[in-house]
């Protein structure tokens, strides 16, 4: 499978405990972008990077959130501390190089409910 | 900040008939895209259908086109000949130009009846 991967797809863990998601983008798409979708909403922007570099970040990504692209490959996003609001979807999303179409490609998403 | 209005939840159409779903947006730029993603139960979104704004042309893509009224700021989603497979969770989303985050609509719920 070439797609957009996430692991894990599901995550339970307590108030206050730190986790960890891993998103592999498809190869050769440089750009990777994280969204988070509560119940009824749709995805809402987090982050984003270009290769390895982190362009933009949205309010919502508390400094109690942080993500990774060391070698511009795979990412990771980790929130520490969790709170009970931060039980969503997290979903990973890839793109190649400028001048395509403009597509992002979604992978499965990481389930994270806390309790 | 641009915005995505989906004002229908949910939608039910029965097998072989056609849907429109409703998307309306706000921005005061002049070049961007528009998309419409489908996220079926528990399984990850897909693109269903894009529109560059600079096109007057209407996308379609087999079953799917869309009615893209710039001026109105409506992009709506006109599902032919619907089939099971079509019942998901569609979602509306603008990009501007030049820019890489994509702003969603809260989405409405195709259900497709036998």
């Amino acid at each position: 499978d070439t797609g957009v991967s996430q692991n894990p797809r599901h995550k339970i863990t307590k108030r206050g405990q730190n986790v960890t998601f891993r998103c592999d983008p498809i190869s050769e798409h440089n750009r990777l972008y994280w969204y988070r979708q509560t119940l009824g909403q749709g995805p809402e922007f987090l982050t984003y990077f270009q290769n390895e570099a982190q362009l933009e970040k949205s309010r919502l990504l508390s400094d109690r959130f942080s993500a990774e692209r060391p070698k511009g490959s795979f990412s990771t996003l980790e929130i520490q501390r969790t709170e009970q609001g931060d039980s969503a979807m997290y979903l990973c999303a890839s793109t190649p190089p400028s001048g395509g179409s403009n597509e992002q490609f979604f992978g499965p998403g990481t389930r994270l409910t806390v309790l | 900040a641009q915005t995505v209005t989906q004002s229908q939840p949910e939608m039910s159409v029965q097998e072989a008939e056609t849907v429109t779903l409703s998307c309306t947006y706000d921005t005061s730029e002049s070049d961007y895209y528009l998309f419409w993603y489908k996220q079926p139960p528990s399984r990850q979104m897909i693109l269903v259908i894009r529109q560059e704004a600079y096109k007057q042309q209407n996308a379609t893509e087999n079953r799917f086109s869309v009615n893209f009224q710039k001026a109105a700021k409506s992009f709506s989603l006109k599902i032919s000949d619907s089939q099971l497979g079509d019942a998901a969770m569609y979602f509306c989303a603008f990009l501007l130009s030049g820019y890489s985050t994509l702003t969603f609509g809260k989405g409405t719920m195709l259900l497709v009846s036998p």
